[in-house]
């Protein structure tokens, strides 16, 4: 199955950017990368997802590596309402979802 | 538009016992995905259905199982129940399936929270 890896956590200052990172080193050319994130006592929320460009929405921009065996999720002005467990995900061309361990962000006021 | 409903929220169990939980996805859509989520193993993907075929399976055992009604709603059963089941439980629904384009975006329910004794 492909894996992805992530940190543990990320701290990081109201206001400021953060910078998610996630290897993905087996993906294959027809997996898609997803980024949820799990706020305390809820259900998994959509980030964003790409394939091979990098995307942006509302939420956040996905920057993802040339060769693909990483990518970046990007919060580009954290509030403490990002505080939360962001997932990588990718969505392998079997029909399954490969979760990682998650980053739990932390944002200081 | 309502969201994903799983009931029930809270449960509690014995070991040896039968528990089944229920999924009722976004309307129109006809993907409904289920997985484990524990301190220990993280997010693991259980299953999923589609038009009421379970399309993949993720690795857990034959003691987990689940169905989809003809209105999408989705049930999942764990029969035997070991004490290492304890764990939220959480379906998704979407209007593809799983893997199968871009459109795919998951929209969570908030879990069943499942204890056994």
């Amino acid at each position: 199955d492909a894996k992805t890896t992530q940190p543990n956590s990320m701290e990081s200052n109201e206001e400021e950017p953060v910078h998610l990172p996630c290897n993905h080193s087996t993906i294959s050319g027809t997996d898609y990368i997803h980024w949820y994130r799990q706020l305390p006592s809820q259900g998994p929320e959509y980030v964003i997802h790409g394939l091979t460009s990098n995307v942006n929405n509302r939420m956040a921009s996905l920057a993802i590596a040339e060769d693909r065996k990483s990518s970046t999720l990007i919060l580009h002005r954290a509030t403490l309402r990002d505080a939360a467990v962001y997932y990588c995900i990718l969505s392998t061309n079997d029909y399954k979802l490969s979760f990682g361990a998650g980053t739990t962000v932390t944002v200081r006021a | 538009k309502a969201g994903v409903t799983q009931t029930p929220r809270y449960l509690i169990k014995t070991r040896g016992q039968q528990v089944t939980l229920s999924c009722s996805p976004i309307s129109g859509h006809r993907s409904v995905s289920w997985y484990q989520q524990t301190p220990g193993q993280g997010l693991q993907f259980l299953f999923e259905y589609f038009s009421e075929t379970q399309r993949n399976k993720g690795n857990f055992p034959g003691r987990f199982s689940g169905r989809q009604f003809s209105n999408s709603r989705s049930e999942m059963n764990v029969s035997t129940l070991e004490l290492g089941d304890s764990a939220l439980y959480l379906c998704a629904s979407s209007l593809v399936q799983v893997g199968s384009s871009t459109n795919e975006k998951l929209f969570f329910g908030s879990g069943t929270q499942l204890s056994v004794l």
